[in-house]
């Protein structure tokens, strides 16, 4: 079984519709990352988590909400999607957050927001 | 933040090394250079990382400049499973941040049979 896995894989949804993207890890790992992807782009940072009573935002947080229900688990929301939301979202966790620590992603979801 | 400079894209054939470069001429003397790759239709994957000193794994060399402000990412020989987008990272060190990745464009490597 994969150790970070991510649902739905795809979705397509509608202007003004409220979306919830899930994550879970069997790592024990205490930090985890939603990032997005556009096409032809790298992967920016949309929240991390270091601990469930820890949030911080990232590059890109405006329009996206999250939650840590717990250690195994962190949803990415969009309260009310737009377009300019469609992309590919990875989930990612990390143990300890050093810098010498590396990041696991997920299988990604695919996005489509019409 | 430091960033990174790579090419575009670049092209190998099967079975024949491969370097790929990396610039980072601001990079600070504690951050680590990452190196991540993505297949197609996947995830990132991590590859290696280095400090100062080169660094050999199972799937990669990293060789880094004396200054440190390049470094090269070598795939000792291509197979065409190594068609992928690879990323070179600079691993924040300090603050609240340490530990992200901030990730480029990257390099999109083709490898011809």
């Amino acid at each position: 079984d994969a150790d970070v896995t991510q649902t739905p894989r795809n979705r397509i949804t509608k202007t003004g519709k409220r979306i919830m993207l899930e994550c879970s890890q069997t790592k024990g790992h205490d930090r985890m990352y939603w990032y997005r992807q556009d096409p032809g782009l790298g992967l920016r940072l949309i929240y991390y988590s270091f601990d469930v009573k820890d949030i911080n935002k990232g590059e890109i947080s405006d329009g996206y909400s999250v939650s840590r229900q717990a250690q195994a688990k962190f949803s990415l929301s969009l309260e009310s999607a737009i377009p300019n939301q469609t992309a590919l979202y990875f989930c990612a966790t990390s143990d300890l957050g050093l810098s010498t620590d590396t990041q696991y992603f997920g299988p990604g979801t695919r996005l489509t927001v019409l | 933040d430091a960033k990174t400079t790579q090419p575009n894209s670049m092209e190998s054939n099967e079975e024949e090394p491969v370097h790929l470069p990396c610039n980072h001429s601001t990079i600070s003397g504690t951050d680590y250079i990452h190196w991540y790759r993505q297949l197609p239709s996947q995830g990132p994957e991590y590859v290696i990382h280095g400090l100062t000193s080169n660094v050999n794994n199972r799937m990669a060399s990293l060789a880094i400049a004396e200054d440190r402000k390049s470094s090269t990412l070598i795939l000792h020989r291509a197979t065409l499973r190594d068609a992928a987008v690879y990323y070179c990272i600079l691993r924040l060190n300090y603050g609240g941040s340490q530990g992200n990745l901030i990730f480029g464009k990257g390099t999109k490597l083709s490898v011809k049979p």
